[in-house]
């Protein structure tokens, strides 16, 4: 399975602000996706990050809060922008197996607060 | 609308005393079923995937099940370690996007 590490772990950021979140992927992969998980809710698809092509938002998402870049095939950043309180969040970008298999590995999240 | 329903929300055990979670999925076209463990402050964890109803999946004190409605993730004889949020996710359709359910927070009692 792939390692995946985020940076930052967690930060503390200002209301009005924006943070970007990096991932770094110890292989090549085709699709890297990124995940809000809010306290008590389940893991939300943000958007997919295909290299080369602009990411797929999903629906209640739009590029201009969350801009994401796809520079090659080992690495994507996401930004949280215009930042309130209610996107405090943990932050977390996963891959596809690449075996066949349709499960996906994930990284170890960041976990945003906004104040 | 596809949709993943786990329960129970929290569930504590006793040390060794075995269990199931319960992961109920509404949806079009099932691809393939996902079990994870997530710890606090952690990304989720692959376990298992299961493709197809009968299929049975075993990790030490862990197994799969999966019927044509629901899957179970039966814990024997559990282990403080084995506290965690266990989530359970379906891939549906020709996209390659799987959808989580909101996960069972386990307690293992020593």
């Amino acid at each position: 399975s792939a390692v995946i590490s985020q940076k930052p772990s967690r930060d503390i950021c200002q209301r009005g602000t924006s943070l970007t979140i990096q991932c770094q992927v110890d292989s090549q992969v085709t699709m890297m996706f990124w995940y809000r998980q809010q306290p008590g809710q389940s893991l939300t698809l943000i958007a997919t990050a295909n290299q080369g092509s602009e990411a797929t938002y999903e629906s209640g998402f739009v590029i201009d809060k969350f801009p994401i870049s796809r520079p090659n095939l080992t690495f994507s950043t996401l930004t949280v922008s215009n930042m309130s309180p209610e996107d405090s969040s943990i932050y977390l970008c996963s891959v596809s197996s690449g075996t066949g298999g349709l499960e996906q590995y994930f990284g170890p999240g960041t976990r945003l607060t906004v104040t | 609308e596809d949709q993943v329903t786990q329960s129970p929300e929290a569930l504590r055990l006793q040390e060794g005393e075995s269990s199931s979670l319960n992961c109920s999925y509404t949806v079009s076209g099932l691809r393939g079923l996902f079990w994870y463990r997530q710890d606090p402050g952690k990304g989720p964890e692959f376990l298992f995937t299961l493709y197809s109803a009968g299929e049975e999946k075993e990790k030490e004190r862990l197994k799969a099940t999966l019927t044509k409605k629901e899957s179970f993730l039966h814990i024997t004889a559990p282990k403080p370690e084995d506290s965690a949020t266990y989530l359970c996710a379906v891939h549906a359709g020709r996209d390659d996007k799987i959808i989580f359910g909101k996960g069972t927070r386990l307690h293992i009692l020593p």
